[in-house]
C-alpha cells in the first residue's frame, strides 16, 4: 500500500523559513518523479514544484520559484521542500504527490501538512 | 498563464447522472486528469488520461472530451459522492505547469 506522511509545517513568522518532509512507503520510491502541491484555506489545489526519479531535475511554480526547494533522498525515501523568504500568501496545506504512469498526474497524495505564515 | 474553468456548483438527486465540465484553450491536444476532494481529506484521483479509471474507483465514474471541454460524468450518484472535484492538465507553456481547474462542488440532494 502506498503511504505518503508529510511533517514539518507549522507556524512562522513572515520572511522566515520551513522545511517540509514526505516520508513515502508502499513503492519504489527512487523510480518515481515527485510533487508538492498546496492548498490555502478554503481555496483550490495550485502545484508547487516536481522533482525527477534522481533528484538531478526540478521545476517550480513562478509564484514560488527562487524561494523553494524541493529536493529528495532516495536511500531514506524521502521528499523534501524548503521553504524560504515565507509570505502570508504561502499559508497553505502542503501535500506530498506522487507521479502517475507518464508523470502527468498525481495518483497517491498524502495527506497534507499545514504551513502558517503569520505575524 | 493556462486557465481551465469549472462551475462553481452542480446538484444532482441520488441515483440521477452529474456532469462535470471543465473548460480550457485547445484542452482537446491535452490529456486531462480528474481528482475528487472530500471533506477534510486528500484529493482522490478519479480519472486519468481523460477516460481511464484507477484500480477501486467505480464504473459510474467516466470521462470524456469533446472540443474545448472535458466531463466528468458521475453516473447513478450516491450520497458518499459529495465532493469537491478537480481537473488537471499539463501545459509546459503555463507558470504553473500542472494546472488544476477551478474547482466543482458537487452537492447530493
Amino acid at each position: 500500500e502506498v503511504q505518503l506522511v508529510e511533517s514539518g509545517g507549522g507556524l512562522v513568522q513572515p520572511g522566515g523559513s520551513l522545511r517540509l518532509s514526505c516520508a513515502a512507503s508502499g513503492f519504489t520510491f527512487s523510480s518515481y518523479w515527485m510533487h508538492w502541491v498546496r492548498q490555502a484555506p478554503g481555496k483550490g489545489l495550485v502545484w508547487v514544484s516536481r522533482i525527477n526519479s534522481d533528484g538531478s531535475r526540478t521545476i517550480y511554480a513562478d509564484s514560488v520559484k527562487g524561494r523553494f526547494t524541493i529536493s529528495r533522498d532516495n536511500a531514506k525515501n524521502t521528499l523534501y521542500l524548503q521553504m524560504n523568504s515565507l509570505r502570508a500568501e504561502d499559508t497553505a496545506l502542503y501535500y506530498c504527490a506522487k507521479s502517475g504512469s507518464g508523470s502527468w498526474f498525481f495518483d497517491y497524495w498524502g495527506q497534507g501538512t499545514l504551513a502558517s505564515v503569520s505575524s | 498563464s493556462y486557465v481551465l474553468t469549472q462551475p462553481p456548483s452542480v446538484s444532482v438527486a441520488p441515483g440521477k447522472t452529474a456532469s462535470i465540465t471543465c473548460g480550457g484553450n485547445n484542452i482537446g491536444s491535452k490529456s486531462v486528469h480528474w481528482y475528487q476532494q472530500k471533506p477534510g481529506q486528500a484529493p482522490v484521483l478519479v480519472i486519468y488520461y481523460d477516460s481511464d479509471r484507477p484500480s477501486g474507483i467505480p464504473e459510474r465514474f467516466s470521462g470524456s472530451k469533446s472540443g474545448n471541454t472535458a466531463t466528468l460524468t458521475i453516473s447513478r450518484v450516491e450520497a458518499g459522492d459529495e465532493a469537491d472535484y478537480y481537473c488537471q492538465v499539463w501545459d509546459n507553456i503555463s507558470d504553473h505547469f500542472y494546472v488544476f481547474g477551478t474547482g466543482t462542488k458537487v452537492t447530493v440532494l
